[in-house]
């Protein structure tokens, strides 16, 4: 119950692709689900992050669809770059635990020129 | 703003040697974590800090690993004595005590 399971494990688009990168959670309790960028030998950078009060949040070229009933989470990357190539990590919490962050098992994206 | 400054960024060690961490929080920010990443996987919390109380360390290994937070600002992480299975990265995160975490860049651990 306390899994978030990601997919793909690895992504390779073009330059101007729209990658899709998947979640699932189980836990109906967790209510704070955001989405982190991680480069080589760097710490995970927070992108965007989602409450399922709302079904979808934009911020510049990242894109968050949330579908409370399915209890799935999206991240798409509008005209992806090369600089975009990263690891990227969702991630589910619950407030009343103080916001431990269950993270997913990350998706390598390589974005091609 | 300064971000979450963590020392050292690398550490090779014998097994059965100590090693410490060190974590400086974003100013301000009063909830402060430790996560281990392993190679290829997400970020696992190990403790978790308000001010200078630990009130989630359900995850850390008792037996050999040590955490604390003097004063509610830095924070240290000990293992000791340390076993190959903990060559990781281990992460330290703040927090102001809304919902959104804040790392480091992380210190990559090697046991050989």
């Amino acid at each position: 119950q306390q899994q978030v399971k990601q997919s793909p494990q690895s992504l390779i688009v073009q330059k101007g692709g729209i990658p899709i990168i998947n979640c699932a959670y189980e836990n109906t309790a967790f209510d704070y689900f955001p989405w982190y960028q991680q480069f080589p030998g760097k710490g995970p950078a927070l992108l965007i992050a989602i409450r399922p009060d709302v079904s979808e949040k934009k911020e510049g070229r990242f894109t968050i669809s949330f579908n409370k009933s399915a209890k799935q989470f999206s991240l798409h990357i509008m005209d992806s770059q090369p600089g975009d190539s990263a690891t990227y990590f969702c991630a589910a919490s619950k407030n009343n635990q103080g916001g431990k962050l269950i993270f997913g098992q990350g998706t390598e994206l390589s974005v091609k020129p | 703003e300064a971000g979450v400054v963590q020392s050292p960024r690398y550490k090779i060690i014998e097994k059965k040697q100590p090693v410490a961490f060190w974590c400086n929080p974003i100013s301000g920010h009063n909830t402060l974590y430790w996560y281990r990443q392993n190679l290829g996987q997400g970020p696992e919390l190990l403790i978790r800090y308000e001010n200078e109380e630990a009130v989630d360390d359900s995850q850390l290994p008792k037996d050999r690993f040590s955490a604390e937070r003097l004063k509610g600002v830095d924070s240290t992480l000990k293992i000791q004595p340390a076993e190959l299975g903990d060559s990781a990265v281990y992460l330290c995160a703040s927090s102001p005590g809304t919902a959104e975490q804040f790392f480091g860049p992380g210190t990559r651990l090697t046991v050989l």
